[in-house]
């Protein structure tokens, strides 16, 4: 099947700085990315659809400054966290789905955010 | 608005034992139900796929018929393995395409022991 990266898979970093979170769809083209949250012994929450070339939509409570997203091509979509804190601390996972695809997503393997 | 909900986990279950899963969703019109699998250090894997009311999806032993007079779809195995052991996650698409995004429960943990 179709095959999703992310990058890196686990980052540290300081309250107050920036990560940026890649995610690349390794042999297909990616329409659509969505970008999901995981938090302990819960489900995963959408955060924001991507469509290459255009903004990304948010879902409701997803502050758009905050969760930077960028999808300029249609292998590669970036979340960025800016000015991270604590609370941002999560397992953030992107899906792709693909031109004229239906029903399936293929999902990266997630990213494990910690911030101190 | 769609929902999932599942059993809560953990599981744990013998080697060759029966497994069970429940799922319920709540949703309008006609969803799309996905079972997906999360093997330790990896991504979500589609396990497998009902679109339409009495499907019935499966893969690798598994199984799950899409009840629509119940709104359930529950997973089951009738002999489940070590290899088996992993956090499964029913999820339901709102639409006929995959450029929906997934509603899924929490996940529900299973270990499965020797």
């Amino acid at each position: 099947g179709a095959v999703v990266s992310q990058h890196p898979s686990r980052v540290i970093c300081k309250s107050g700085t920036s990560v940026k979170i890649e995610c690349r769809s390794l042999d297909f083209q990616a329409t659509t990315m969505f970008w999901y949250r995981q938090f302990p012994k819960q489900s995963l929450m959408l955060m924001a659809t991507s469509n290459e070339g255009s903004k990304a939509t948010y879902e409701q409570g997803v502050e758009k400054d905050k969760f930077l997203i960028n999808h300029a091509s249609l292998t590669l979509s970036t979340l960025t966290v800016t000015s991270a804190h604590p609370e941002d601390s999560s397992f953030y996972i992107c899906s792709a789905t693909g031109q004229g695809s239906t029903y399936e997503q293929y999902f990266g393997p997630g990213t494990r955010l910690t911030v101190t | 608005g769609n929902s999932v909900t599942q059993m809560e986990g953990p599981v744990t279950l013998s080697e060759e034992a029966f497994l069970t899963i429940n799922c319920t969703y709540t949703a309008t019109g006609y969803p799309s139900l996905f079972w997906y699998v999360q093997y330790p250090g990896e991504g979500l894997q589609l396990l497998l796929k009902a679109t339409k009311a009495d499907d019935k999806g499966s893969n690798k032993g598994f199984e799950a018929t899409y009840r629509k007079e119940t709104t359930s779809f529950h997973l089951e195995k009738g002999s489940v393995q070590v290899s088996d052991s992993a956090v499964y996650f029913c999820a339901l698409s709102g639409a006929y395409s995959g450029n929906t995004p997934l509603v899924f429960g929490k996940g529900t943990r299973l270990s499965v022991i020797a």
